[in-house]
């Protein structure tokens, strides 16, 4: 079965520094697909960022980047240059490799960012 | 604006009743995703349908259930609602539900079980 592992349930970052978010996952498909969503207080549920289990390179968009170590099993999302509004729930998620899979939801990480 | 709307964003009943919840998806959207968020259970998979046709299930209960129409809006039924069914139930949807395709999410049906 496929599983996602969020081990961060909380952390502080100070604005304008650098913050990693861990996300480790289990799964026996060769062909996967990882999404990072945010979820401010407001409660609705922002797409970030996507990595295919085959791709080359690490997927970056503006301040997020995703550090994608596929034999560790691992997707951290690295924010640069937190801002106040980073502060939210980041989930890491995954889609399986058969066509048309669920997509399942890591436990989340709690980001807030200090002045 | 995801382009997903939910109707109704909040609902209030009483335990043992049956509420439904419904989904219009992004405008082409074939598939629909149903999740539900508790403080507890974090985000959770519920069902999931393409075109008209359960594709994916996830831990929903017996109690549950939901359909997509025609035109491919979704509704989700709960019924003997119990107090732990309290909850936010989301709503997603994506094109064709490849791999590589990110889910837009509704803003969500806040669910209160009195």
């Amino acid at each position: 079965a496929q599983k996602i592992t969020q081990t961060q349930p909380g952390m502080f970052v100070q604005e304008k520094e650098a913050v990693t978010l861990d996300c480790t996952y289990d799964t026996s498909d060769q062909s996967y697909g990882l999404f990072w969503y945010k979820q401010p207080s407001s409660g609705e549920m922002i797409f970030l960022i996507y990595q295919g289990s085959y791709d080359e390179q690490n997927a970056t968009e503006g301040r997020y980047s995703l550090n994608f170590q596929k034999a560790r099993k691992s997707a951290n999302l690295v924010i640069s240059a937190s801002q106040l509004g980073d502060s939210a729930m980041y989930f890491c998620a995954m889609r399986g490799g058969n066509s048309y899979d669920k997509v399942i939801f890591g436990p989340g990480t709690s980001l807030s960012v200090i002045p | 604006d995801s382009g997903v709307t939910q109707t109704p964003k909040h609902l209030i009943t009483a335990t043992g009743q049956r509420v439904t919840l419904r989904c219009s998806p992004r405008s082409g959207d074939l598939s629909v995703y149903w999740y539900q968020q508790s403080l507890d259970q974090g985000l959770q998979f519920l069902i999931q349908y393409y075109n008209g046709e359960e594709r994916a299930k996830g831990n929903i209960l017996e109690r549950f259930s939901a359909q997509q129409f025609p035109d491919l809006h979704s509704e989700l039924n709960l019924s003997s609602l119990e107090l732990g069914d309290s909850a936010l139930y989301f709503c997603a949807s994506s094109r064709l539900g490849a791999q590589s395709e990110k889910l837009f999410f509704g803003s969500g049906t806040q669910l209160s079980v009195l």
